[in-house]
Parts: structure tokens; sequence; C-alpha cells
């Protein structure tokens, strides 16, 4: 079985800096998708940014990048010029691309970044 | 709708009783999944519909838990005889086409606490 590990419970940033949050996942497969969802107070999973396991390219979405380690199974979440608008819950997931797995997602505890203005 | 949309928001219901979670999907979406959030862990994969195939209910915990999807819309999550452990946020996700379109659209979760 997969298992996703968030290493930080919690993290700060100064509001404008950069933070990376960590993420480490075991799996014995080699096709699977990697995900970040934001978890705001209103408690609704807001998707942030996703990789392809096949893709060699660590994808970015305007302020949010991340960094995929295949080989070390590691997929960190940098976030660039903080906002205050990014403080939230953090969640890494993966997702098996094997439909026998009914592609849920398996998600890691959560890390609650804290952005101070 | 445009969104998943979930009721209640909030519940509160007394240890031994018997709670309905209810779940909205977008219109269209085949695929629909309970998802269980318990005070400082992850999320837990509780059970997923696909169309009018056989769910998969490998995440329930106990027989206590049960779901249904009507019509392959509406989904409704019944906890039977609550303990206290029960006590979490119940969030429900729906997608297009999971193998072919990597989207989930959450909903904002029921808040279940038993007392």
């Amino acid at each position: 079985a997969q298992t996703v590990t968030q290493s930080q419970p919690e993290m700060s940033v100064q509001e404008a800096e950069t933070v990376t949050l960590s993420c480490t996942y075991d799996t014995s497969e080699s096709d699977y998708y990697l995900f970040w969802y934001k978890q705001p107070p209103s408690r609704q999973m807001i998707l942030v940014i996703r990789q392809e396991a096949y893709k060699q390219q660590n994808a970015t979405e305007n302020r949010f990048s991340v960094n995929f380690q295949k080989a070390a199974k590691s997929f960190s979440l940098k976030i660039s010029d903080s906002q205050l608008g990014d403080a939230a819950m953090y969640f890494c997931a993966y997702r098996s691309d094997s439909g026998g797995s009914n592609y849920k997602l398996t998600f890691g505890k959560g890390t609650l970044l804290t952005v101070n203005p | 709708g445009a969104g998943v949309s979930q009721s209640p928001s909030n519940k509160v219901t007394e240890k031994g009783k018997d709670v309905e979670l209810r779940c909205d999907p977008i219109s269209g979406h085949t695929a629909l999944y309970w998802y269980r959030q318990s005070l400082g862990q992850g999320l837990e994969f509780l059970i997923y519909f696909q169309g009018n195939s056989a769910p998969d209910k490998s995440g329930l915990p106990s027989d206590r838990f049960s779901a249904e999807r009507t019509g392959g819309s509406v989904s409704t999550l019944t906890i039977q005889r609550t303990q206290q452990e029960d006590s979490a946020v119940y969030l429900c996700a729906s997608s297009l086409d999971p193998g072919r379109d990597y989207g989930y659209t959450f909903g904002s979760g029921t808040r279940l606490t038993v007392v």
C-alpha cells in the first residue's frame, strides 16, 4: 500500500518570502500522480498543483512550484512571494494510475502554514 | 450544480444515535468519493462510487458505516450507533472521469461531533 508522509506539522513564513513544504511517499508503482491540495478554514480542498510521475520536468503554477525527485520519492512544494491568503493546511496526495486502485487519493497528514505580515 | 454540495455543514449528535450525511456531486460527474478527516490526520478514504458499478467499500472502518448513491447522483453516508471516535469532518469529492481527468472537486464537508 502507498503511504504519504509530511514531516512538518507546522511551518511559518514572512509575507513575500519563500517557503518549502516537504513530502515523501512510498510506492512500488512506476505510474502515478502527485498533488498538493490547500485546505483553508472553509474546509474545501483546493488543488494547488499536480505532477505526473512520467514527466521529469517539475510542475509550476504561478507562485507555486514543485521539486519532484522520483528516485528519492520526494515531492516538495515551494511557495514564492508568500501572501496572507496562502495561510492554510496543505496536503500532499498520491494517486495511482492503475484502475484497480479506483483512482482514490492517499493523503499525508498535512502541514499547517502560517503567513506572518 | 456549480460545485459539490454537502449537508449539513455541522452536526452534533448524541452517542448511540444514527446520522445521515448528504453529498450532492457536480451534475454529470460519475465518480464520487467519501473521505474522513479526523483531528490532526489526513484524509482517509471511505468509499467510492462509479456509475452503476458496485461501490468500493474497502475504506469503511466498521459495519456501522454504510453509504448509497441513488440514481448515480446524490449520495448518503450513514453512521449507525455513533461513537465519539466517529467525530470528524466527512468530505465528499466527485470527478467526471478519474481515469482520464485528474480533477477532483471537493465539497466543504460535514463536521460531525458526537457527544
